[in-house]
């Protein structure tokens, strides 16, 4: 099954500690991108990726570090989590065209 | 700055009826603008895109229209259903062709 897979599902941690949300795959997409969802605010852009080895900011980077080493997964990173980094995280890729994306079922984020 | 408006922030109706939804945008010249349902907690499910050159597309009890003269997209369900109850987000390209900027979303109730 064609398939955006984000883990964890829901996640609580405290302020200061490095966390990663892991984002995968499987349709040999391109590009990927990081989004976060607020309510009042919507869906926001934090990181994108056209490419292995090629990623660039979104609307709302600060605080988020990314990477894309290979082709299927692309993490989201937490370096020093602040609680206004609490949030719905969604991880979307699509293919040439960018026709469509496919969204992962979510990350829930608190940070206390 | 690009700006896309959901006008409605809730739809209620009743089951069987037909459910009209807006999306206007401003400063853009999208090539295609698409169409996405998202159901709580979850993430967006790409519904629908619709190009330029279409002034209409249909797929089962969905119809999307598109007028760029009016910067305007109208997303109908007929024959509404209980279970299309959801948030549904309309979604343009930026211009640099980065990121899906996606409108804040009318969230539909069917009552039965």
């Amino acid at each position: 099954e064609a398939q955006v897979t984000q883990n964890p599902r829901y996640l609580i941690t405290v302020t200061g500690k490095k966390l990663t949300v892991t984002c995968s795959q499987n349709m040999n997409h391109e590009y990927m991108s990081w989004y976060r969802q607020d309510p009042g605010l919507g869906l926001r852009q934090i990181y994108y990726s056209m490419n292995v080895e090629v990623t660039d900011k979104g609307d709302v980077p600060e605080g988020y570090k990314v990477s894309r080493k290979e082709k299927r997964n692309f993490p989201l990173i937490l370096e020093s989590p602040s609680p206004n980094q609490t949030s719905l995280y969604f991880c979307a890729s699509t293919g040439t065209g960018g026709l469509g994306y496919t969204f992962g079922s979510g990350t829930r984020l608190t940070v206390v | 700055s690009q700006k896309i408006e959901q006008n409605s922030e809730a739809l209620n109706i009743q089951e069987g009826k037909t459910a009209t939804l807006t999306c206007n945008y401003t400063n853009y010249s999208p090539a295609y603008l698409q169409w996405y349902r998202q159901d709580p907690g979850r993430g967006p499910v790409f519904l629908l895109l619709i190009r330029e050159n279409e002034k209409e597309k249909r797929k089962e009890r969905l119809k999307v229209t598109f007028d760029t003269t009016l910067k305007q997209s109208l997303f109908h369900i007929t024959a509404s259903q209980p279970a299309d109850s959801a948030t549904y987000l309309c979604a343009l390209f930026n211009q640099a062709g980065t990121a899906l900027i996606f409108g804040k979303g009318t969230t539909l109730s069917v009552s039965s």
